[in-house]
């Protein structure tokens, strides 16, 4: 167990829906980065916060936006859900932009 | 896109036996990490080896990397049972940037 948590464990959302993604990250940790993993695929690195603010962002579309809280908890949000956007989505918490990553258990998506 | 990619694809032996895995990548690199992932959960961290470095050990594992060839290995000694999962390498080009994944290798083990 890392002390990553997330949440919820698996949703179900139709095609065209947002949803939001949860994230606690380990105690003393202030950085949180978001990846998507595909069935049978490696995880894809989404974005990253660090103490709030965005720090680095992969290839992926605006619709996929985030928020870092002042507990540095944090949020994905996707808009306008597509098919393809079925996956788990992990979140990773490290003590710094530096630090080494602990993941969290994810959370599995799925679009219909 | 996916920075390392890893050989093989898959991989069963029995319990008892020693698993190499090999993860080759496309750019310079800071450092590289193994991680472990059981049945689509999440990630946990094995290992990191850093650029300037050539091998490192924690038990039972055993980490070779060869800038030269930006290839790197991770070899399981004496597999259990439970080392049946999906192992990745991740390689971080600079320090504090993303952690790009290849594809992984699914490790099968029967007792």
């Amino acid at each position: 167990e890392t002390g990553v948590t997330q949440s919820p464990t698996h949703l179900i959302k139709t095609r065209g829906q947002q949803v939001t993604l949860r994230c606690s990250s380990q105690s003393g940790h202030n950085t949180v980065s978001w990846y998507q993993q595909a069935l049978g695929q490696g995880p894809q690195f989404i974005f990253q916060y660090y103490r709030e603010e965005e720090n680095g962002r992969g290839n992926f579309p605006p619709r996929f936006s985030g928020l870092q809280f002042p507990n540095y908890s944090s949020e994905l949000n996707v808009n306008a859900l597509e098919l393809d956007d079925s996956a788990l989505y992990l979140c990773a918490s490290s003590v710094d932009v530096q630090g080494e990553q602990y993941f969290g258990p994810g959370t599995r998506l799925t679009v219909t | 896109s996916q920075q390392g990619e890893e050989d093989p694809q898959a991989l069963s032996i029995q319990e008892g036996e020693n698993a190499t895995m090999n993860c080759s990548y496309k750019t310079s690199i800071n450092n590289l990490q193994w991680y472990r992932q059981n049945s689509g959960r999440g990630l946990v961290h094995l290992i990191l080896i850093r650029s300037n470095e050539r091998e490192k050990h924690s038990g039972r594992l055993r980490v070779t990397l060869d800038t030269s060839k930006k290839s790197s290995s991770l070899l399981i000694t004496a597999s259990r049972a439970a080392d049946t999962a999906s192992y990745f390498c991740a390689t971080e080009k600079q320090a504090g940037t993303a952690l790009i994944f290849g594809k992984g290798t699914t490790l099968s083990v029967s007792s």
